[in-house]
């Protein structure tokens, strides 16, 4: 699976749309990109994934520009709830493979 | 519907004791994964099952082992349980298997002394 880089952090203004950068200039043409999210002591929890194709659902929207070498997960209005590590993953078949992640922080 | 449950939510456990760590799902998903999560590591793969009675190898499976005698349930032992162990063990499921999305467990907080 192709890897992913992410910014190591940002910050985000309550009520404002996050736009999360990820870079992944190695992905081949059968790969998806997925995006989780961990809050503080929980589990993962699914965002959304795409291929190709923008991608919107009730949490988030998935911009993948058109080389396939980069992608954005826009928050639309982010509340104090979406402070989290939010993952990017490419993946084709097999593991899911965590990196670092961004840690958003959504502050008031 | 619950999802995935997993128990107990922590644990403190003497080094060479047995533990098992329990997962279960009521989605009726096919494949289960276990993944522990450290500090600075991210998360790993332990253990899969891609369905009822199959298992298969992560990327650090020693000293783990699983068994899936059936859909709802895949649990995780540790036959002899050591201190590089202390880690947060998490289970999740998908549908079909590896090509689809996963879901998962609160966690398993567990600390061997």
């Amino acid at each position: 699976d192709a890897k992913t880089t992410q910014p190591p952090s940002m910050d985000c203004a309550e009520g404002r749309a996050a736009n999360l950068p990820c870079n992944h200039s190695t992905i081949s043409g059968n790969e998806y990109v997925y995006w989780y999210r961990q809050i503080h002591s929980q589990g993962p929890q699914y965002i959304i994934h795409g291929l190709k194709n923008n991608e919107t659902n009730e949490m988030a929207s998935l911009i993948i520009t058109e080389d396939r070498k980069s992608s954005t997960l826009i928050l639309p209005h982010a509340t104090l709830r979406d402070t989290a590590v939010y993952y990017c993953i490419v993946r084709s078949w097999g593991k899911l493979q965590f990196g670092a992640g961004t840690q958003v922080v959504v502050t008031p | 519907i619950a999802g995935i449950t997993q128990a107990p939510t922590s644990q403190i456990l003497a080094a060479g004791r047995r533990m098992t760590l329990r997962c279960t799902q009521d989605m009726r998903h096919n494949a289960m994964y276990w993944y522990r999560q450290d500090l600075g590591l991210g998360l790993r793969l332990i253990h899969y099952s891609n369905t009822a009675g199959t298992t298969g190898k992560g990327e650090v499976p020693d000293g783990y082992s699983v068994s899936r005698a059936n859909t709802d349930d895949f649990p995780l032992t540790l036959a002899s349980a050591v201190p590089s162990q202390t880690s947060v063990y998490f289970c999740a499921s998908s549908e079909r298997g590896s090509t689809d999305t996963q879901y998962f467990g609160p966690g398993t907080r567990l600390t061997v002394l």
